[in-house]
């Protein structure tokens, strides 16, 4: 595939429920970043993965949001027992340096509600 | 405490003029900038980057500028188009991660 591509584009989870959200990075991106858009709010940085090493999660909000890349490629954002204020786009985003100073590819993101 | 301010939250401006949007910033010492274009149920899309190092940075109708002491930069769109509205969002290094403005909001009406 030429872009980053996220599912499911859409869910809606009943408070409480464990969700997995999905990104497929561009092939041979080294970076992988993942964010939350609340609505007309810029992205919020959750977690950064070099590879298959995250190197920094100091953005997750909470020890119910948990991610991981565990062959350097696809990343999967898992949100356990779900709450109405996770309600949000959550964006993933791939570099194809391990710097971070090069433009980032986003996804279309996965738009969640919780009720 | 760290703050990004995009000061327009929506920026209206007749097609054929320049629109100029503003990115400030505190506590920050960022290495480079970027700007962010966003379209509804969209993700961003990279714009351009400018280094601490650079004064101003151009691309077709694009230029951005890089003030280090000011703590701004400044995004225009030269002979706008309708074509051209969305949200632009501004960016900053923020050492281990990028931290994102809030965006500005622009329409260009015909």
């Amino acid at each position: 595939g030429a872009g980053v591509s996220q599912s499911p584009r859409y869910k809606v989870a009943k408070r409480g429920q464990d969700v997995a959200l999905r990104c497929d990075p561009i092939s041979g991106h080294v970076s992988l970043f993942w964010y939350q858009q609340a609505l007309g709010q810029g992205p919020e940085f959750l977690t950064y993965f070099q590879n298959e090493a995250q190197l920094d999660k100091s953005g997750l909000p909470s020890d119910r949001f948990f991610a991981e890349r565990p062959e350097g490629s696809v990343s999967t954002l898992k949100i356990q027992r779900t709450q109405q204020e996770d309600s949000a786009v959550y964006l993933c985003a791939s570099s194809l340096e391990s710097e971070h100073s090069y433009e980032q590819y986003f996804g279309p993101g996965t738009r969640l509600t919780v009720t | 405490s760290q703050k990004i301010e995009q000061n327009s939250e929506a920026l209206n401006i007749q097609e054929g003029k320049t629109a100029t949007l503003t990115c400030n910033y505190t506590n920050y010492s960022p290495a480079y900038l970027q700007w962010y274009r966003q379209d509804p149920g969209r993700g961003p899309v990279f714009l351009l980057l400018i280094r601490e190092n650079e004064k101003e940075k151009r691309k077709e109708r694009l230029k951005v500028t890089f003030d280090t002491t000011l703590k701004q930069s400044l995004f225009h769109i030269t002979a706008s188009q309708p074509a051209d509205s969305a949200t632009y969002l501004c960016a900053l290094d923020g050492g281990n991660d990028m931290r994102f403005g809030a965006g500005t909001r622009l329409t260009v009406k015909p």
